[in-house]
């Protein structure tokens, strides 16, 4: 089956600085989701990309399907980015095979 | 409009015991998913369904687990005879793949078998 790796495993930053998330996929995909497990568990979609750049704000994402890779960049980070960062694969609308995470840690 | 709602939010149960998870998908969502997350294994997925297809069970990790959906809409996660492995938190997805493969999760169901 498909191998999802993240990398760092953990971050720590100060208040203000920027950060980029990789996951690395082992086959072709068309969906593709980075969430934010806020503290209290809850899965926030952040992004669905499969392919192409997107922003929403201060996060990006740019998925580069033909080399298996996705970046997540956080700008100007906040304490209440905090949390573990998901990044998730599958094809079509079978199931989400999930990453390891990126746990951040931001403090003022 | 509402996302994704689960219930219970917490579960205690004895070991032994059956317990069923209840999930309710957004509104109009043909497909939906269960997974389950705990400290040892991460996110793993369990079953899915679509539409009246039959569900993929390929994820269920025992016997003990089954789910259905009813009429196309509400499902539900039993697990019989539970173990303290079967400790984790149950979460639900639901999507509309004639629009998007986009999952949206609810706030999961916390279950500790003692």
């Amino acid at each position: 089956g498909i191998q999802v790796e993240q990398s760092p495993p953990d971050l720590i930053l100060q208040e203000g600085a920027n950060s980029t998330l990789r996951c690395n996929f082992s086959d072709s995909v068309n969906n593709l989701q980075w969430f934010h497990q806020n503290p209290w568990g809850q899965l926030i979609n952040l992004f669905y990309i499969p392919s192409g750049t997107k922003q929403n704000g201060r996060l990006s994402a740019t998925t580069v399907a033909t080399e298996r890779y996705s970046l997540l960049y956080i700008s100007s980070s906040q304490t209440t980015d905090s949390g573990v960062y998901f990044c998730a694969v599958g094809t079509g609308f079978q199931k989400l095979v999930f990453g390891t995470g990126t746990r951040l840690l931001v403090s003022p | 409009g509402a996302g994704v709602s689960q219930s219970p939010s917490n579960k205690v149960t004895e070991k032994g015991k059956d317990v069923e998870l209840r999930c309710d998908p957004i509104s109009g969502h043909t497909a939906l998913y269960w997974y389950r997350q705990s400290l040892g294994q991460g996110l793993e997925f369990l079953i899915y369904f679509q539409g009246n297809s039959a569900p993929d069970k390929s994820g269920l990790p025992s016997d003990r687990f089954s789910a259905e959906r009813t009429g196309g809409s509400v499902s539900t996660l039993t697990i019989q005879r539970t173990q303290q492995e079967d400790s984790a938190v149950y979460l639900c997805a639901s999507s509309r793949p004639d629009i998007s493969y986009e999952q949206y999760f609810g706030p999961g169901t916390r279950l500790t078998v003692t």
